[in-house]
């Protein structure tokens, strides 16, 4: 099983709103992160978090706030977006960043939540 | 200087066909690794298939195979006998250094597959 789910698949927010996207993987995996994708373009990373810490952040804007409640979980808090946040928010997986297997490096995605910002 | 390059923006095969898809990198780190990833108009990326800088064979994964050419630093994508189902945008990604560091993607290649 390599299944990651997000939830919501769609969310439509405003500016002053607070709205988190859920992401979950039960493959064992302690490394997660969050990717957000414009359209046409390819994914960029925001967040990895690594045994439940957070190991990079590529300075994105604290108006984004990361959460890694347990080994399974990894939430992406959302407060007083812009319209240019809007975008395809992906979370992916892999096993470990300790581990140097061929296995570790395998990132899976999720099917990701379309936000838009009004 | 762009880390991972793909020349191709669209490709156009018909069914059954194989199709290569072109990917060049550039990195100086002897330790690292190139993806493929498929993304359907749905929008979940889908891996593909792994090639690591020590690996001494060309990956292969079903109809996906990995041509590995270190020398020239390129990673192109083979597909054989396309499917209807394979029209989808397809990045090629690297990973420098030790596991778990980001995925550095292309621009991507968008592939439409015909009858």
């Amino acid at each position: 099983d390599t299944e990651v789910t997000q939830t919501p698949k769609h969310l439509v927010m405003g500016m002053t709103n607070k709205k988190s996207l859920k992401c979950e993987q039960h493959m064992g995996h302690r490394a997660m992160y969050w990717y957000k994708q414009k359209a046409k373009k390819p994914p960029e990373l925001m967040f990895v978090y690594s045994y439940e810490k957070l190991s990079i952040n590529e300075s994105v804007p604290s108006r984004f706030s990361p959460e890694c409640p347990n080994s399974s979980l990894l939430n992406l808090h959302l407060h007083a977006l812009q319209p240019e946040d809007s975008a395809l928010y992906l979370c992916a997986s892999s096993q470990s960043l300790a581990l140097e297997t061929r296995k570790a490096y395998e990132q899976y995605f999720g099917p990701g939540t379309r936000l838009t910002v009004t | 200087a762009q880390k991972i390059t793909q020349t191709q923006p669209g490709m156009f095969v018909q069914e059954k066909e194989a199709v290569t898809l072109d990917c060049t990198y550039d990195t100086s780190d002897p330790s690292y690794g190139l993806f493929w990833y498929k993304q359907p108009s749905s929008g979940e990326m889908i891996f593909l298939i792994y090639q690591g800088s020590y690996d001494q064979q060309n990956a292969t994964e079903g109809r996906y195979s990995l041509n590995f050419q270190k020398a020239r630093k390129s990673a192109n994508l083979v597909i054989s006998a396309s499917q209807l189902g394979d029209s989808a945008m397809y990045f090629c990604a690297m990973r420098e250094g030790q596991a778990g560091t980001a995925l550095i993607f292309g621009k991507g290649t968008t592939l439409s597959v015909s009858s």
